[in-house]
């Protein structure tokens, strides 16, 4: 059974760094891997999408890398900014529509 | 604009009152799926469906109704709501190899 796991669970940091959100997930076949974010009592806005094939997808200042091997997915922030707190949350798809989610890291980006 | 629309965005309703929760999509998604969020448990799927007249339960069906007579909606029914149900509620569309589109979320108390 596939299971996903976010470390840290929370993370602040000051802004302009650099960082890095972990997902881990057991199993290596999957369809494909997408990273969203959530504000507080908002919907999910999905950021990132990688597909089985793919080792990495850039958007803006996000870039997700995929090692099915190791069952990792990273995504990088580059220089945050206050507007960066949110929750992101991973999400492993099993299939074409189905998707496993990990429980989310929640960032805060300190003026 | 491309987006999923969930309505009412927040009700509070009584035990036992029968309540739909409208969903709709116009970006032609054969997948619609509806979560439930709560604190501490994350996301968890109630219901989903592969395309019209296609539905299949998620991980916490019990309690809830989903229908799929068109492709664009796909509106979830509580026939007797209970206070367990109070929670955040999300429904969300997507096609094969492409990102989730998530609505605005639903915020359902009963009482």
């Amino acid at each position: 059974k596939q299971e996903v796991t976010q470390i840290p669970a929370a993370l602040s940091v000051p802004e302009g760094e650099n960082l890095v959100l972990n997902c881990s997930f057991t199993d290596s076949a999957i369809y494909n891997l997408q990273w969203f974010r959530q504000d507080p009592g908002k919907g999910l806005t999905s950021l990132l999408l990688i597909q089985s094939s793919q080792r990495e997808q850039t958007s803006g200042r996000l870039n997700a890398s995929l090692d099915k091997s190791s069952g990792r997915s990273t995504l990088y922030i580059a220089a945050s900014q206050p507007g960066d707190s949110a929750t992101y949350l991973c999400a492993v798809g099993i299939s074409n529509y189905q998707l496993i989610w990990g429980a989310g890291t929640k960032l805060i980006i300190k003026p | 604009e491309a987006q999923v629309t969930q309505n009412p965005r927040y009700l509070i309703t009584v035990t036992g009152k029968k309540l739909t929760v409208t969903c709709s999509q116009n970006m032609n998604h054969e997948y619609m799926s509806w979560y439930r969020q709560d604190p501490g448990l994350g996301l968890r799927q109630i219901y989903y469906s592969m395309n019209v007249e296609v539905t299949d339960k998620g991980d916490v069906p019990e309690g809830y109704k989903v229908s799929r007579k068109e492709k664009r909606n796909f509106p979830l029914i509580l026939e007797s709501p209970s206070p367990n149900q109070t929670s955040l509620y999300f429904c969300a569309s997507t096609g094969v190899g492409i990102r989730y589109t998530f609505g605005s979320g639903t915020r359902l108390t009963v009482v």
